[in-house]
């Protein structure tokens, strides 16, 4: 099994461009989570999906972070436009229904400029 | 809501040494618990968990008791390695059919020959 994928792993962007993170959950995982991690907050959940279904964004930080899960094997996280205080790592996490352990991809550092 | 503290690092030991490093969680029902390592550069690995009062997991050495009467769940290992070095993740599973995890802040361990 190859596990949580995701790409790219390291992104360097200038303040104001787009950005899009993307991840492959392990195939079967019905969940699928999207995190940030900095020094200063730790690890957030950012948004959930369960069977490609958003179910809670409550922590997205604001309306320039957005998530999409258009089919079982594909997720994207995209911030535009992008500032320096979104630097971070961003985590890809996935599960199966019913069992809540989480298996986390090598996660996207970010580095806004 | 549910909430996890532990132990504020960073933590050095030298190799051999014995390691606590101290969890309690805040929570309604009967959560799951977990701890994750994350290695540098990687994203987190479940290391053990436990699903009920008294339950131990162990793994690799490392070891932990899910104590609802205090509610704790403190990470141990009676000697560690450098290859231990890492950040440690307690995290608070609040099942209920919403499989969100709640970490802690993460403890960072250093481990010198």
């Amino acid at each position: 099994d190859a596990g949580v994928i995701q790409s790219p792993r390291h992104e360097v962007t200038e303040m104001g461009q787009e950005v899009t993170l993307r991840c492959k959950p392990i195939s079967g995982h019905d969940y699928l989570f999207w995190y940030r991690q900095t020094m200063m907050r730790g690890l957030e959940l950012l948004i959930y999906f369960n069977n490609n279904v958003p179910i809670d964004d409550s922590g997205m930080p604001e309306d320039r972070f957005s998530a999409k899960m258009p089919n079982a094997s594909f997720s994207t996280l995209k911030i535009q436009p992008s500032e320096p205080r979104d630097s971070a790592v961003y985590f890809c996490a996935s599960s199966f229904n019913y069992v809540d352990e989480q298996f986390f991809g090598p996660g996207t550092r970010l580095t806004v400029l | 809501g549910n909430s996890v503290t532990q132990m504020e690092g960073p933590v050095t030991l030298s190799e051999e040494a014995f390691l606590t490093i101290n969890c309690t969680y805040t929570a309604t029902g009967y959560p799951s618990l977990f701890w994750y390592v994350q290695y540098p550069g990687e994203g987190l690995q479940l290391l053990l968990k436990a699903t009920k009062a008294d339950d131990k997991g162990s793994n690799k050495g490392f070891e932990a008791t899910y104590r609802k009467e205090t509610t704790s769940f403190h990470l141990e290992k009676g000697s560690v390695q450098v290859s231990d070095s890492a950040v440690y993740f307690c995290a608070l599973g609040s099942g209920a059919g919403s499989y969100q995890l709640t970490f802690g802040k993460g403890t960072k361990l250093s481990v010198i020959p």
